[in-house]
């Protein structure tokens, strides 16, 4: 079975642009969940959808949204991009939301310069 | 506030050695879930471990073990004989009662191994 795949794995993007990444669960998981990881404050949940809905929210500005698709594949986009936005950012996708086996796939880093 | 502690940056430990990673749990919650997830160089995190609350007994995986004590809202993670490839970052998590994927980070234990 494959795992989590997310795409690109890298990008550079200057201030004030956008940008989509993209993440495919693994077969059969309904549930994506976003998280941004940064050196100083590390791991922080950022969003998560199940059967299309976003289900929870972190605290995180509105420039950053997301979307799943009927196929259960996700993007999310952060727009307006600033230097604080660089990060790691990483899905994971699980059967259910109230499911323990979430497994993680291998992040985009994201450098905004 | 739900909030996760673990309180050493780094840890060494001689190759073939047990090393237990410290982490302590916040949450007024009764039912939750606890993890450990290891993150090599490469970035993706691993799944190491499961320990729901209400689970009597500690729950092991291979060579992983998390010693829950549920008094002291303490979760910390063993690893016996320590190999080379477990250096790595570990991070203890929680998912609180009634959360829909939603994970709660520790800051992480960074572990080298030594031959």
């Amino acid at each position: 079975k494959a795992g989590v795949t997310q795409t690109p794995r890298y990008l550079i993007k200057t201030r004030g642009q956008q940008v989509t990444l993209s993440c495919s669960p693994i077969s059969g998981h309904r549930s994506v969940s976003w998280y941004q990881q940064t050196p100083g404050q590390g791991l922080q949940f950022l969003f998560e959808y199940f059967s299309e809905t976003q289900r929870n929210k972190g605290n995180f500005p509105g420039r950053f949204s997301g979307r799943q698709f009927s196929n259960s594949r996700s993007e999310m986009n952060v727009s307006t991009l600033e230097l604080g936005d660089s990060a790691l950012y990483l899905c994971a996708s699980s059967h259910a939301s109230s499911s323990y086996e979430q497994y993680f796939g291998p992040g985009t880093r994201l450098t905004v310069t | 506030a739900q909030k996760i502690t673990q309180t050493q940056p780094g840890m060494f430990v001689q190759e073939k050695e047990a090393v237990t990673l410290d982490c302590t749990y916040d949450t007024s919650d009764q039912s939750y879930g606890l993890f450990w997830y290891k993150q090599p160089s490469s970035g993706e995190m691993i799944f190491l471990i499961y320990q729901g609350s209400y689970d009597e007994q500690n729950a092991t995986e291979g060579r992983y073990s998390l010693n829950f004590q549920k008094a002291r809202k303490s979760a910390n993670l063993v690893i016996s004989a320590s190999q080379l490839g477990d250096s790595a970052m570990y991070f203890c998590a929680m998912r609180p009662g009634g959360s829909q994927g939603n994970l709660i980070f520790g800051k992480g234990t960074k572990l080298s191994v030594k031959p």
